[in-house]
C-alpha cells in the first residue's frame, strides 16, 4: 500500500513570500501530523488534524496553519516567510483511533529554503 | 510538560559491537515512548514503541528497547552493529491520554550513529 506523500520535495521561496505544502496521508488513515525539523530546534510538532478539526497545535507563531480535507489529505502554509522558516517539514499519517495511540507513518518531507 | 533527552548527540561504534543509545523521559505519567530512524534526506521510519504492555519491545532490524519507569529511561540497543545502522536515531514521547494525546509526539534531539568497519 502507498505510503505518506509529501509535495514538493523541494522548495525555495524568498522571505516575505507564502507556501504550501501538501500531504496525501496513507488510505484509511484519518490523523495528520506536521513536524518541523531544524538543525537548531530539532524536531518540533506543529499541529495535528483529525477529520478535518485541528485536534492538537504546538507553540508555532499563527503564520503557521493547516488544514484537511474530506479525503484525509492535509495541506500547511506558511505566511511572510522568514529565513528561520527554513527547514524539513515532516508528516505524519496515522488511523489517529481515539481508543488507543496508532502508530505514525511519515513522509519523506518537504525541505523548503527560504532566501 | 513532557521531555526527552538523549544523551550524546553522536555515537561511534565498530561493526559488530553493541549500540546503545540512552533515551530518558520527563513526565507525571507513564507515557507511550517511541524509536524512531531516520536516514540521510528521509522521513522517520519506526524501529520499536512501548505502550504499557511488555517492558521489553523488540523492533526491526534488530533493535530492542527496555521500560525502566524507576530510572524513567528508554534506551535503545543492538547486539551487533551493521554499517548499514549508520543514521540518526530519535526518541519520542506521546501522552498517555488518548483524547488529549493524538498524535502529538514529543522528541529528543537524536543521537547520529557512525558505524566503524
Amino acid at each position: 500500500k502507498a505510503g505518506v506523500t509529501q509535495t514538493p520535495r523541494y522548495l525555495i521561496k524568498t522571505r516575505g513570500q507564502q507556501v504550501t505544502l501538501s500531504c496525501s496521508p496513507i488510505s484509511g488513515h484519518r490523523s495528520v501530523s506536521w513536524y518541523q525539523q531544524t538543525p537548531g530546534q530539532g524536531l518540533q510538532f506543529l499541529f495535528e488534524y483529525f477529520s478535518e478539526t485541528q485536534r492538537n497545535k504546538g507553540n508555532f507563531p499563527g503564520r503557521f496553519s493547516g488544514r484537511q480535507f474530506s479525503n484525509s489529505r492535509s495541506e500547511m502554509n506558511v505566511s511572510t516567510l522568514e529565513l528561520g522558516d527554513s527547514a524539513l517539514y515532516l508528516c505524519a499519517s496515522s488511523l489517529g483511533d481515539e481508543a488507543r495511540i496508532t502508530e505514525a507513518f511519515f513522509g519523506q518531507g518537504t525541505r523548503l529554503t527560504v532566501v | 510538560a513532557q521531555s526527552v533527552t538523549q544523551l550524546g548527540s553522536h555515537v561511534s561504534v565498530s561493526e559488530g559491537a553493541l549500540v546503545l543509545l540512552r533515551c530518558n523521559y520527563s513526565s507525571s505519567v507513564p507515557p507511550y515512548l517511541f524509536w524512531y530512524v531516520q536516514y540521510p534526506n528521509q522521513g522517520l521510519q519506526l524501529l520499536l514503541k512501548y505502550t504499557s504492555a511488555a517492558t521489553l519491545v523488540k523492533g526491526i532490524n534488530g533493535f530492542e528497547a527496555e521500560f525502566k519507569k524507576s530510572e524513567t529511561s528508554f534506551h535503545l540497543t543492538k547486539p551487533s552493529a551493521h554499517m548499514s545502522d549508520a543514521a540518526e536515531y530519535f526518541c519520542a514521547v506521546s501522552p498517555n491520554m488518548i483524547k488529549a494525546a493524538g498524535n502529538k509526539l514529543t522528541f529528543g534531539g537524536g543521537t547520529r550513529v557512525l558505524v566503524k568497519p
